[in-house]
C-alpha cells in the first residue's frame, strides 16, 4: 500500500530564506506527483505536476524535483515571502489516477 | 475559465439525516473524486468515478454513496449522517492520459450534531 510522508511537519523561517520541503513515498511505481498549497479554511491549489517521465518542474520561485527510484520529491522555494505561509501537500498518483496524499508541511514565513 | 465548484460551503445537520453534497466541474474531465480531510489523517479518498455511470469505493467509503449521471457532476450522499462524518469534504477532477493534474473545489465543511 502506497504511503506518502512529508518532513518536516512544520517549519518557520525568516523572510528571504531559500527552503526545501521533502516528500517520500514507499512505492516507486507512481504515475505522477503533484504539489499543492492549502491556505487555512481554503481548498487545494495546484502548484506543480511532475509526470513520471520528468525529473523536475519549475514555476516562478518554485522548483520541484522527482527521483522515482529513491521514492523522493523535493519542493524548493526561493526567496521565501510571508505570502508563502500555508500548508504544502504532496500527492502521488498511480495508474488508477487516484491521488494519495501526505499529511503536509505547515510553513510560516516571518516578516 | 474552467472551474470546480462545491455546494453548500457549510452545512450543519442532525444525526441520522440524509445529506447530499454537490460537486460540479466545467473542465470536462473524466475523473472525479471525493476526499475528506481530518486533523491527523490528511486527505482520504471516499469515492471516485472514471466517467458516466462509473463509480468506485475509496478507502473510507462506508456510509457514503455517489452517482454519476453526467460528466460534470458527482454528488456525494451521506445515507444516515453520523458524528464521525463531521469533516471537510473536497471534490476534485482530473483528466486521463499523461497529464493527470488534479483540480480541487473549495470544500464543504459538514458538521453532524
Amino acid at each position: 500500500k502506497q504511503e506518502v510522508t512529508q518532513i518536516p511537519a512544520a517549519l518557520s523561517v525568516p523572510e528571504g530564506e531559500n527552503l526545501v520541503l521533502n516528500c517520500s513515498f514507499t512505492d516507486s511505481a507512481i504515475y505522477n506527483l503533484q504539489w499543492f498549497r492549502q491556505d487555512p479554511g481554503k481548498g487545494l491549489t495546484s502548484l506543480l505536476l511532475i509526470q513520471s517521465s520528468q525529473r523536475e518542474q519549475t514555476s516562478g520561485r518554485l522548483n520541484a524535483s522527482l527521483d522515482k527510484s529513491s521514492g523522493r520529491s523535493t519542493l524548493y522555494i526561493a526567496a521565501s515571502q510571508p505570502g508563502d505561509s500555508a500548508t504544502y501537500l504532496c500527492a502521488v498518483s498511480e495508474w488508477t489516477y487516484k491521488y494519495i496524499f501526505g499529511t503536509g508541511t505547515r510553513l510560516k514565513v516571518l516578516a | 475559465d474552467a472551474e470546480i465548484t462545491q455546494s453548500p460551503r457549510h452545512k450543519i445537520t442532525e444525526t441520522g439525516r440524509q445529506v447530499t453534497l454537490a460537486c460540479h466541474q466545467t473542465w470536462n474531465h473524466n475523473n472525479m473524486f471525493w476526499y475528506r480531510q481530518d486533523l491527523g489523517h490528511g486527505l482520504r479518498l471516499i469515492h471516485y468515478s472514471y466517467g458516466v455511470q462509473d463509480t468506485n469505493k475509496g478507502e473510507v467509503s462506508d456510509g457514503y454513496s455517489v452517482s454519476r449521471s453526467n460528466t460534470e457532476d458527482l454528488p456525494l450522499t451521506l445515507e444516515s449522517a453520523a458524528s464521525s462524518q463531521t469533516s471537510v469534504y473536497f471534490c476534485a477532477s482530473s483528466d486521463s492520459g499523461t497529464n493527470t493534474e488534479a483540480f480541487f473545489g473549495q470544500g464543504t465543511r459538514l458538521t453532524v450534531v
